[in-house]
């Protein structure tokens, strides 16, 4: 079946400039996160959806950050007034949810963002 | 908090030479434990995962096992294939709340050449 999907897949902004990122999980999954990786590091935590309760916001950076989901389905994840360290891979991530198995995370293939 | 950390790269072996990779964790409660492996121009991948102390993951010729004395899910291979070429990275999970977020080493590069 279809995986998790992201678009764009590049995007090039100028500095200031808000941002929209888009995620498509897997059907049928009630958990979202995203995740940022900047160059040469690991995945850093972001927020995390699961079905209609509150996100847990914890890992955004700052308030210029801000994820909403529809559902249990779309995400989209925007930046406002984007800066220059903003520039990184963005990955979303699906799991089905509580149960077993439930925290195996399935991740789309990244929006790469890069900040001039 | 919870942190993994990750045996640095870059390691570069040849072609049917044996892999590990270590990784060892710190972790309140009781993590489950993944690798997940990055191929040149594609997303992450789970490779293998452990969910309690003595499990053993394994996938494609990869082993890993929990061991909770040593806090380590180190990963290895009996002999490695060009195509193992990837960056790998060791992640845990443990429930915070209602979140189950994975915490990432810093991912490791593996170069196999022929």
């Amino acid at each position: 079946g279809a995986g998790v999907s992201q678009s764009p897949s590049n995007k090039v902004t100028e500095k200031g400039k808000d941002v929209e990122l888009r995620c498509d999980p897997i059907s049928g999954h009630t958990a979202l996160y995203w995740y940022r990786q900047r160059l040469g590091q690991g995945l850093e935590f972001l927020i995390y959806f699961q079905g209609n309760s509150a996100p847990d916001k914890s890992g955004l950076p700052s308030d210029r950050f801000s994820a909403e989901r529809t559902g249990e389905s779309v995400s989209t994840l925007t930046i406002q007034r984007t800066q220059q360290e903003d520039s990184a891979v963005y990955l979303c991530a699906s799991s089905p949810g509580p149960g077993v198995g439930g925290d195996t995370q399935y991740f789309g293939p990244g929006t790469r963002l890069t900040v001039l | 908090g919870d942190s993994v950390t990750q045996m640095e790269g870059p390691v570069t072996l040849s072609e049917e030479a044996f892999l590990t990779i270590n990784c060892t964790y710190t972790a309140t409660g009781y993590p489950s434990l993944f690798w997940y492996v990055q191929y040149p121009g594609e997303g992450l991948q789970l490779l293998l995962k452990a969910t309690k102390a003595d499990d053993k993951g394994s996938n494609k010729g990869f082993e890993a096992t929990y061991r909770k004395e040593t806090t380590s899910f180190h990963l290895e291979k009996g002999s490695v294939q060009v195509s193992d070429s990837a960056v790998y990275f060791c992640a845990l999970s443990v429930s915070s709340g209602s979140a189950r977020q994975l915490t990432f080493g810093s991912g490791t590069q593996l170069t196999v050449l022929p």
